[in-house]
C-alpha cells in the first residue's frame, strides 16, 4: 500500500529537549515536504526536498533542521524546541514538486 | 506570486443537500489548482486537480470543480453530499511553469454535514 508514515503520531516534550520527527516513503517520491498547521494560520511549509542530498528552507524554516540522506527518509529535526513550535505536523510526498499527492498522518507536538 | 482565498470559513449543510465550496486565485502566470481533503484526526488526501485541458474536473468521493479562468476561480462542488464529507477541504495553487513550483494554500472550508 503506498503511504507516508510519521511517527510518533503524538509527542510532548519541554522546551530545549532536542526531537526528530521522522517520515518515510514507500513510493520512490523524489520531492518529500514538511509542513505545520496552526489554527487561522492554515497549512505553512517548513522544509522540502526534491531529491537525496538536495533540500530547501520553506515559509517557516527557523527553528528546524532536515536531511534528506535516502530517497524514502526525510526526518524533521527539532534541536532545541520551543512552545511555538507546538503545532500539527504533516509530512508529504509526490514524484514532482507542488503537487504533494500522499500526506503522513500528522504528528502532534506540545512543547511545554 | 499567487494567492488563494476560499470564500467561507464554515459551510453547513443538511445530509442530501448540495454543496459548493468557494476558491477564488490570484497569479501572474497560468497556475494549476488542487483540492485537498483532511477528515478528522487524519492527513491530508489530494481530491482533485486542475493542470490543464477539460475545465470540469472530477475527483473522489463524487467530487467535482470547475477551472473559471476569467473568474479566477476554481469552486468545488458536490450534488448530494453524505456525513462522511464532513471535513476540512482546502484550495492549492502553484505556478504551472519556473522553477517555483512551491504550493499556495488557502486557510481552508469547514464543511460540516447535518443529519
Amino acid at each position: 500500500e503506498a503511504q507516508v508514515t510519521q511517527n510518533p503520531r503524538y509527542l510532548i516534550t519541554v522546551t530545549g529537549k532536542k526531537l526528530t520527527v521522522t517520515c518515510s516513503q514507500n513510493m520512490n517520491h523524489e520531492y518529500m515536504s514538511w509542513y505545520r498547521q496552526d489554527p487561522g494560520l492554515g497549512l505553512r511549509q517548513i522544509y522540502y526536498s526534491m531529491n537525496v542530498e538536495v533540500t530547501d528552507k520553506g515559509d517557516v524554516p527557523e527553528g528546524y533542521k532536515v536531511s534528506r540522506k535516502e530517497k524514502r527518509n526525510f526526518p524533521l529535526i527539532l534541536e532545541s524546541p520551543s512552545p511555538n513550535q507546538t503545532s500539527l505536523y504533516f509530512c508529504a510526498s509526490s514524484f514532482t514538486g507542488g503537487s504533494e499527492a500522499f500526506f503522513g498522518q500528522g504528528t502532534r507536538l506540545t512543547v511545554v | 506570486a499567487q494567492s488563494v482565498t476560499q470564500l467561507d470559513s464554515q459551510v453547513p449543510v443538511f445530509e442530501e443537500a448540495p454543496v459548493e465550496l468557494r476558491c477564488n486565485y490570484s497569479s501572474s502566470v497560468s497556475v494549476y489548482l488542487f483540492w485537498y481533503v483532511q477528515y478528522p484526526n487524519q492527513g491530508l488526501q489530494l481530491l482533485l486537480k486542475y493542470l490543464s485541458g477539460s475545465t470540469l474536473v472530477k475527483g473522489i468521493n463524487g467530487f467535482e470543480a470547475e477551472f473559471n479562468k476569467s473568474q479566477t476561480s476554481f469552486h468545488l462542488r458536490k450534488p448530494s453530499v453524505h456525513i462522511s464529507d464532513t471535513a476540512e477541504y482546502f484550495c492549492a495553487v502553484r505556478a504551472n511553469a519556473g522553477n517555483n513550483r512551491k504550493l499556495i494554500w488557502g486557510l481552508g472550508t469547514s464543511l460540516a454535514v447535518n443529519p
